[in-house]
């Protein structure tokens, strides 16, 4: 089971550019990176998912180095609705089912005028 | 399209009490379900997820179980509530053999009193 590291907690203002690293040293051949966004009172929403190299959407883009035992969620431009809990997700595998997804600790990012 | 359905939005027991929250996914066969807590403050926890009817894996000891008495259907239940289990319950599926992301209900706030 691939366990991830992310720092507790993050500021930022708006109109910044905010990158969020989370370590995955135990990452596993199949497995995917996955981030989300979660609001107070709220399931947590996809944002990114990637293998390697980069990834971008519409909303951020997802750096992997070759080694993948990391990787940096990168927003854009930042605004205050941004100010959410973001978590860094590493499959468990994902031929077959029996996946047992596992978050880690999230990063409170806070994103103030 | 697919969605999923977690009831109730809110629930108020005392201690000692029996609990029942019910998921539904719609649109979908043979989902990965899951059902995740999250203590005030705090991270998502996995307490237990299903690959298929009647199979069910617990992540943490405790006095919550989960059934799958139907496909679509996860079950998650207590015969006597402690404090402790006051929390923000949230159900989620993916897709059975490849999972891409995945998909939360707008989960159940319980408070133990």
């Amino acid at each position: 089971l691939a366990k991830t590291t992310q720092p507790i907690s993050m500021d930022s203002y708006e109109g910044q550019e905010v990158n969020i690293t989370c370590s995955h040293n135990n990452i596993a051949t199949n497995d995917y990176i996955t981030w989300y966004q979660q609001f107070p009172s709220q399931g947590p929403r996809f944002i990114i998912q990637g293998y390697k190299t980069k990834v971008t959407n519409e909303v951020a883009s997802l750096f992997i180095p070759a080694d993948r035992k990391s990787s940096t969620l990168s927003l854009p431009r930042v605004s205050l609705s941004d100010t959410a809990v973001y978590y860094c997700l590493v499959g468990d595998g994902f031929t077959g089912g029996g996946n047992k997804l596992t978050f880690g600790t999230g990063t409170q990012l806070k994103v103030e005028l | 399209s697919q969605t999923i359905h977690q009831w109730p939005a809110t629930l108020v027991q005392p201690v000692g009490s029996p609990l029942s929250l019910e998921c539904t996914v719609e649109g979908t066969s043979n989902p990965n379900l899951y059902w995740y807590r999250q203590a005030a403050g705090r991270g998502l926890q996995l307490l237990f997820y299903s690959v298929g009817i009647g199979q069910i894996s617990s992540e943490v000891p405790q006095n919550l179980s989960a059934s799958r008495p139907q496909d679509r259907q996860f079950i998650l239940s207590s015969k006597k509530l402690l404090l402790s289990d006051s929390g923000f319950y949230l159900c989620a599926w993916t897709p059975g053999q490849r999972w891409e992301k995945l998909f939360f209900g707008s989960g159940t706030q319980l408070s133990v009193l």
